[in-house]
């Protein structure tokens, strides 16, 4: 099946801090989505982003398809977006759309 | 617009013992997921259902898991018998149809001692 990978593994800023997040995946996908989840467990949706680049406020991503790379940038971090970060693909090549997680990236914004 | 809603939120039961989980989507999706997330590790599917069909149940235990989802809309996923390694959060997910974007439930954290 796809493989998703995402980097670096944990990441600890200060407040105010900017960070880039990585998703590397193994083949051609059709949905490509980034989510938060909090500390009480809840998958917060960011961005539905197949391809292209989209804005929502301190946070943006850019999705490369045909370089099989998404990339989350957060700026001027607040303690409010520590939690982990989950990218998730489905593959182009299935016949289903469940989504295909990567391990996460933990982040923690400390005041 | 009401979210994917999930119950319980907890539920602790003891090893062989039974458990069902159930899940209400969002109003008009007809795309139904749940995921098995195991502390530490990103979520894996167990099942999609298109309506009250399935579309993949690949990765479902089915010696112990089954799912359900009769008249296309609620659905419940069942345990029986459970054993120490399905200690899980188990989340449910809806999209509109295929390839649109998927909301989860708050999800249910299932213990098993």
């Amino acid at each position: 099946g796809i493989q998703v990978e995402q980097s670096p593994p944990d990441l600890i800023l200060q407040e105010g801090a900017n960070s880039t997040l990585r998703c590397n995946f193994s083949d051609s996908v059709n949905n490509l989505q980034w989510f938060h989840q909090n500390p009480w467990g809840q998958l917060i949706n960011l961005f539905y982003i197949p391809s292209g680049t989209k804005q929502n406020g301190r946070l943006s991503a850019t999705t490369v398809a045909t370089e099989r790379y998404s990339l989350l940038y957060i700026s001027s971090s607040q303690t409010t977006d520590s939690g982990v970060y989950f990218c998730a693909v489905v593959y182009s090549g299935g016949g289903a759309d469940g989504l295909t997680f990567g391990k996460g990236t933990h982040l923690i914004i400390q005041p | 617009e009401a979210g994917v809603a999930q119950s319980p939120r907890y539920k602790i039961i003891e090893k062989r013992q039974s458990v069902a989980f159930w899940c209400n989507p969002i109003s008009g999706h007809a795309t139904l997921y749940w995921y098995q997330q195991i502390l530490g590790q990103g979520p894996k599917l167990l099942i999609q259902f298109q309506n009250n069909g399935v579309v993949d149940d690949s990765q479902l235990p089915k010696d112990r898991f089954s799912a359900e989802r009769l008249k296309g809309v609620d659905s419940t996923l069942k345990i029986q018998p459970a054993k120490l390694e399905d200690s899980a959060v188990y989340l449910c997910a809806s999209s509109f149809g295929a390839n649109t974007e998927a909301f989860f439930g708050q999800g249910t954290r299932l213990t098993v001692v």
